[in-house]
């Protein structure tokens, strides 16, 4: 099993909802990465999660709030979010933990529209 | 800290033709570098990488990409082009802090 699996594919919510995206991983790796993606731009990084422990946050606003509750689960929980949030949000996760340089595996991603 | 360039936003070309997208990184040492494509609404899928060795990389897709140091350079290539390929294109580099910075994207545009 090579594979990320984020859900949902799809979110829309509105300004005052509290949401969450999900990502899986079955491959055993060890640090887990949430990026932030607008179109026709790079991902941007905003969290690293390094044998489930946080380890890296890019200064991402506080309405943004990961969560590793093992090793094969990330979450990000949404709340208060602006209409600039919306973007396509990617999962990704690599072998070793932060300190290892190695091939990152992206989800498909869950795209996201605030109104 | 490592940064990336990609010069070009858009490439087009034609089925069967060769391509060549470019690459130029800045780091102080020998950095690691990747490339991935991503399809419209997809995530982003690992291409080759360079972290040692023979400077010229296989990588899946029949893409392959020359690591030069003195032109601090990436390029990917790939003999025929396929209108499949047609995708997004992402350089990118890693080095002292081991996450990869990305460069903005190639958009690669495939005419039949």
């Amino acid at each position: 099993d090579t594979e990320v699996t984020q859900t949902p594919k799809h979110l829309v919510m509105g300004m005052t909802n509290k949401k969450s995206l999900k990502c899986e991983q079955h491959m055993g790796h060890r640090a887990m990465y949430w990026y932030k993606q607008k179109a026709k731009k790079p991902p941007e990084l905003m969290f690293v999660y390094s044998y489930e422990k946080l380890s890296i946050n890019e200064s991402v606003p506080s309405r943004f709030s990961p969560e590793c509750p093992n090793s094969s689960l990330l979450n990000l929980h949404l709340h208060a979010l602006q209409p600039e949030d919306s973007a396509l949000y990617l999962c990704a996760s690599s072998q070793d933990g932060v300190g290892v340089v190695g091939e990152l595996f992206f989800g498909e991603g869950s795209r996201l529209t605030v109104l | 800290a490592q940064s990336v360039t990609q010069p070009d936003i858009h490439i087009t070309v034609s089925e069967g033709a060769s391509l060549e997208l470019r690459c130029n990184y800045s780091y102080g040492a020998t950095p690691y570098l990747f490339w991935y494509v991503q399809s419209p609404g997809q995530g982003l899928q690992l291409l080759l990488k360079y972290f040692s060795g023979d400077t010229l990389v296989q990588g899946i897709k029949g893409f392959e990409a020359e690591f030069k140091r003195s032109q601090s350079s990436f390029n990917l290539r790939k003999p025929s082009v396929h209108w499949s390929d047609a995708a997004e294109y992402f350089c990118a580099v890693v080095g002292g802090s081991y996450i990869p910075t990305f460069g903005r994207g190639t958009s690669l545009i495939v005419h039949p």
